[in-house]
């Protein structure tokens, strides 16, 4: 069992471009969570998925940032016009259906915005 | 929302000691509190849990102790080795619109010297 699965684990951009992330959550869980982690900000919750449709998008800057999932086996993180202050490690995690139910993490995509 | 505050920011320990983490949360409603722990490198990984209607949980070395009344959770590891060096993290589940989302602290940095 690979677990959550993130991909590219590194990505540089040039400022103004586009980038999109992968992660593909694991087989049987229905909730699928964005997150940012930065060193002054700490890990910043940005978006998440039950059952595939969109509940809470309250942390994603609304302009540039947009994050689907098309099948239960995997959601992207799309960042439009990318900016140096968009430079962190992107988390995904998913869980099963639940109030009590702990998050399994990828190992992250860390974005270089030059 | 829900914020969730962490001490201490970082802790240097001996082999050995025992240390305490803090964590305060603001939301009432919150009803699940997993404790995540991320080694340099490596995922983040689910470590220890308690529901709001639990007021202690021990696992092996660590203790978990959380009093609702004060929204408060203080994590305790006993015998310390240099493998728990690591960032800890807190977190509240729920919370009043009884969402899937999780808001983490700001995570202590602990490192143990051999």
């Amino acid at each position: 069992n690979a677990g959550v699965i993130q991909t590219p684990r590194h990505k540089v951009t040039g400022k103004g471009q586009e980038a999109t992330l992968w992660c593909e959550p694991i087989s049987g869980h229905s909730a699928v969570f964005w997150y940012r982690q930065t060193i002054v900000q700490g890990l910043e919750f940005l978006t998440y998925f039950r059952n595939q449709a969109p509940i809470d998008d309250s942390g994603m800057p609304k302009e540039r940032f947009s994050a689907q999932m098309p099948n239960q086996s995997h959601s992207t993180l799309k960042i439009q016009s990318t900016q140096p202050q968009d430079s962190a490690v992107y988390l995904c995690a998913s869980s099963i259906l639940g109030p009590y139910a702990e998050q399994f993490f990828g190992p992250g995509t860390r974005l270089t915005v030059l | 929302g829900e914020q969730v505050e962490q001490l201490p920011s970082s802790l240097i320990v001996q082999e050995g000691a025992s240390v305490l983490i803090n964590c305060s949360y603001t939301d009432s409603a919150s009803v699940y509190f997993p404790w995540y722990k991320q080694e340099p490198g490596k995922r983040l990984q689910f470590i220890i849990d308690i529901r709001s209607n639990m007021e202690r949980k021990q696992n092996q070395r660590l203790t978990l102790l959380f009093d609702k009344k004060t929204k408060h959770l203080s994590l305790h590891i006993t015998a310390t080795q240099p493998g728990d060096s690591a960032i800890y993290f807190c977190s509240a589940r729920g919370g009043s619109s009884n969402t899937d989302k999780v808001v983490f602290g700001t995570g202590t940095r602990l490192q143990v010297s051999p």
